[in-house]
Order: structure tokens, then C-alpha cells, then sequence
């Protein structure tokens, strides 16, 4: 199977502008889940989905949303990008059939810059 | 919500010693801890897991243990090598749904 894919893999944005972020899960895989991280924070969990809703949500302020799609590709979008939103973020997915968790595999990550 | 703190933020041994990474969480619902090791320029990729029903587990050089009671698990290497070198990060997931909750990352180092 193929791995979880993300783009695009670099982005440089500036202030103000807003981005939109791509993931494809692995075949089969129904939960997305999203993560920034960043050398001062590390990584901090941002929102998941799951047949296209979503479940958990971290502590993200508004301008940080997502969806997923009925195949269960999912996009988050940052709208009035802020410098400090320069991150790595990841996508990650597990097939989470409804009994214990199953191993959550992380796509290579959208650099972004924000200028 | 959950915290999750990792000690220590940076390790090095020898190859050969072992080395040990600690977790604490704070939300005792949590249910699932897996551990990730992250190399330079790469994806998180997991080594090991464990759930909460379960005190320790093994897989070749790599061990986890889960103190449930104390709210704390550690992540156990044995005969460090040199490819053991990485940034290794504990988590914490709650019951509901799949959110993981990282801890700030040990930067492992292994000399030779």
C-alpha cells in the first residue's frame, strides 16, 4: 500500500495570506489526524477527523480549520497566516475499525514559511 | 486537556549502554502510549506501544513499561548502536478517538 502523501511539501506564504494544507491517507484508513510541529513546541495535535467529522480538536485558535472528504483525504487551511505559524505539519492516519487503536502512520510533512 | 512531559530533553550514551526515556501524563482516561523515534529531516515513525491494560512490553532491544497508578511510562533501549540516534516522543491518547498528545522530544546520541 502506499504511504500517507501530503502537499505540497514546501510552501512559502506571507503575513495575512491564508494556505491550504493536503493529505491523503493510506488505502483503507479512515481517521486523519493533523499535528504542527515546531522546534520550541514540538508536536502539538491540531484537529482529527473521522468519516468526515471531526472528533478531537486541539488548542488552536479559529484560524486553524479542516475537513475530510468522503474518500477520507482531509485538507486543514490556515487563514491570516501570523509568522509564528511557520511550522512542519504533519498528517497522520490509522484505520481505527472501532476496536483498539491501530498504529497511526505520519505523511512527510508541508514545510511552511511564512514571511 | 492532557499534558504529557518527557524527560530528559537530550540523552547521550555509549554504544552499548542502554538508555531510558521517562513520560508523564496527567489524564488518567488516557489509554493508549505509543513512542515514535524521528530522524533528521524525516517522519515520526513508531517503535513501540502500549496499552492500558498492559504493564510492560518487549520488542527486541526496545521495552515499554506503564505505571498506570503513578501516571507514568518510560521507554526502555537496550545495546544502544549508533542508527539508535534520533529524537524519540512519548504520547498520550485519550479513549475517544485517535489525538495524540506528544511530549517535547529526547534527542538521543549514541557514540561509538
Amino acid at each position: 500500500k502506499a504511504g500517507v502523501t501530503q502537499t505540497p511539501r514546501y510552501l512559502i506564504k506571507t503575513r495575512g495570506q491564508q494556505v491550504t494544507l493536503s493529505c491523503s491517507p493510506i488505502s483503507g484508513h479512515r481517521s486523519v489526524s493533523w499535528y504542527q510541529q515546531t522546534p520550541g513546541q514540538g508536536l502539538q495535535f491540531l484537529f482529527e477527523y473521522f468519516s468526515e467529522t471531526q472528533r478531537n480538536k486541539g488548542n488552536f485558535p479559529g484560524r486553524f480549520s479542516g475537513r475530510q472528504f468522503s474518500n477520507s483525504r482531509s485538507e486543514m487551511n490556515v487563514s491570516t497566516l501570523e509568522l509564528g505559524d511557520s511550522a512542519l505539519y504533519l498528517c497522520a492516519s490509522s484505520s481505527l475499525a472501532g476496536g483498539p487503536k491501530e498504529t497511526q502512520y505520519f505523511g512527510p510533512g508541508t514545510r511552511l514559511l511564512v514571511l | 486537556g492532557e499534558n504529557v512531559e518527557q524527560h530528559p530533553s537530550t540523552l547521550s550514551v555509549q554504544e552499548g549502554d542502554s538508555a531510558v526515556i521517562k513520560c508523564t501524563y496527567s489524564d488518567s482516561a488516557s489509554n493508549y502510549f505509543p513512542w515514535y523515534k524521528q530522524e533528521l529531516g524525516k517522519r515520526p515513525q513508531l517503535i513501540i506501544d502500549i496499552r492500558s491494560n498492559v504493564g510492560e512490553k518487549k520488542d527486541q532491544r526496545i521495552a515499554v513499561t506503564l505505571n498506570k497508578t503513578a501516571k507514568h511510562f518510560s521507554l526502555h533501549i537496550t545495546e544502544t548502536q549508533p542508527e539508535d540516534s534520533a529524537v524519540y516522543f512519548c504520547a498520550a491518547s485519550p479513549p475517544a478517538g485517535y489525538a495524540l498528545n506528544f511530549g517535547k522530544g529526547t534527542s538521543l546520541l549514541v557514540t561509538p
